[in-house]
């Protein structure tokens, strides 16, 4: 079946280094592609999302960079700071925009000061 | 204020047990989701709903049922409840273009 990759699983930043979560995704259909945020104990939040006619989008210090040809995305934190340790999730569509979402097996990042 | 409401948030139950975890959410969404997730990892989507009367199957639905007679409810089933079903619970709405958004989450124990 169709699945999402995401590497690495464990990744570890000093404060003010920039960190850098990759995912392949295998659906030639899928075309939106959200990053979710989730903290220990609370429920997964989107950071930031990017559909398929878009190859790069930033808000602050998170950007997402997506290759169509290559199949995948990355999600990038510059200057990251110790609240930005969390587990980060990819996903990718379930084909076209407006189904369900397969996700990644998440990244735990932790960044310490 | 617009948001998902998940109950009970946490359960401990028997083996064979019925139980229904409800979700009902105010975002006006018409597609809602159901994930199960051990903490920290993957989210496995259970079930899934596009409006009323409609429902899917994601990759675990074997031992669960939904259903959605009105748009913002979507409880969910255990029909008969094993330890294997011990887990996180969460629920998801979006809106027409795919941003889902997460309820709090029910952890269920099953002894």
């Amino acid at each position: 079946g169709e699945n999402v990759e995401q590497h690495p699983s464990t990744l570890s930043v000093q404060e003010g280094d920039s960190a850098v979560i990759k995912c392949t995704y295998s659906d030639s259909a899928s075309n939106y592609f959200p990053w979710y945020k989730q903290e220990l104990g609370k429920r997964p939040q989107l950071i930031i999302d990017i559909r398929s006619n878009v190859g790069e989008k930033k808000d602050q210090r998170i950007a997402v960079t997506l290759n169509k040809t290559a199949k995948h995305f990355s999600l990038h934190i510059t200057e990251t700071q110790p609240e930005d340790s969390a587990v980060y999730f990819c996903a990718a569509s379930r084909g076209q925009a407006g189904t369900a979402l397969i996700f990644g097996k998440g990244t735990t990042l932790s960044v310490s000061s | 204020e617009a948001d998902i409401y998940q109950t009970p948030r946490y359960l401990v139950i028997g083996t064979g047990k019925k139980i229904t975890l409800e979700c009902s959410q105010t975002m006006g969404h018409d597609k809602m989701y159901w994930y199960q997730q051990d903490p920290g990892m993957e989210l496995h989507l259970i079930h899934y709903s596009y409006g009323v009367n409609s429902t899917e199957k994601g990759d675990l639905s074997s031992e669960s049922t939904v259903s959605r007679i009105r748009t913002e409810h979507f409880p969910l089933t255990l029909e008969s409840a094993r330890p294997s079903h011990t887990s996180q619970y969460l629920c998801a709405s979006s809106a027409r273009f795919n941003e889902q958004f997460f309820g709090p989450g029910t952890r269920l124990t099953v002894l």
